[in-house]
């Protein structure tokens, strides 16, 4: 049974345009949210997190959203640009840290 | 600055046969962590060290041991792989276990390139 679910396996934007990477979690004990980034060949980086008595944060280019009454955290990117292709995983951290199964996210040129 | 080295990057094995994936950081950091990836699952944690001379198993244990040999060094022994054991596997680091939150809110784990284990 899944806790973190990105039912989206992969996405494809255009250069320049808005990226928007969903996750939705089933377990309320969950209390930070996490996203990070994986390239082919390496491991995941961190990206930006979110704390569950926020509602939003913001680090340049990028943006996590998290509606808590829904389980549900996005990731958007504006703008979009080619070195965004990656895999993104959001994680959220109770006792340990639960990994979804990740968005493959193409930006084309 | 090499952060947390994986060896070795590649590796095949037959069924039955034994080997360790080792792993090493230099950020002195407290806790450190076994993670594979399989498609569509993401990643799941194996074992976990919080700090020196402390391990537990995480979701997936079954089939591994690990040794947390000084502060710097953790490493993941298959006594006897199975197919079911092919996967990439990543070993992390971080300050603080995991859940605790550190200075900076959330516990921010710093991962290793990853070993891909082939089992035939």
């Amino acid at each position: 049974d899944q806790q973190v679910k990105q039912n989206s396996p992969s996405l494809s934007v255009q250069e320049g345009r808005i990226s928007i990477l969903n996750c939705d979690y089933t377990n309320s004990m969950f209390d930070y949210f996490l996203w990070y980034k994986k390239y082919p060949a390496e491991g995941p980086t961190f990206l930006i997190s979110i704390s569950s008595i926020k509602d939003k944060n913001e680090d340049g280019r990028f943006t996590v959203f998290l509606n808590k009454s829904a389980k549900h955290l996005s990731l958007h990117i504006v703008p979009s640009q080619p070195g965004d292709s990656a895999v993104y995983f959001c994680a959220a951290v109770a006792r340990q840290l639960t990994f979804g199964s990740g968005t493959q996210l193409t930006v084309l040129p | 600055n090499a952060g947390v080295t994986q060896t070795p990057k590649f590796q095949v094995l037959k069924t039955g046969q034994s080997m360790t994936l080792q792993c090493a950081q230099d950020m002195n950091h407290n806790s450190m962590y076994w993670y594979r990836q399989d498609p569509g699952m993401g990643l799941r944690l194996i074992y976990y060290s919080a700090s020196e001379g402390t391990t537990d198993k995480g979701e997936v244990p079954n089939g591994y041991n690990v040794s947390r040999l000084n502060k710097r060094e953790f490493s993941l022994r298959l006594e006897s792989a199975a197919p079911s054991q092919t996967s990439v596997y990543f070993c992390a680091s971080s300050t603080v276990p995991t859940g605790g939150r550190g200075n900076s809110g959330a516990n921010v784990l710093t991962f290793g390139a990853g070993s891909r284990l082939t089992v035939l």
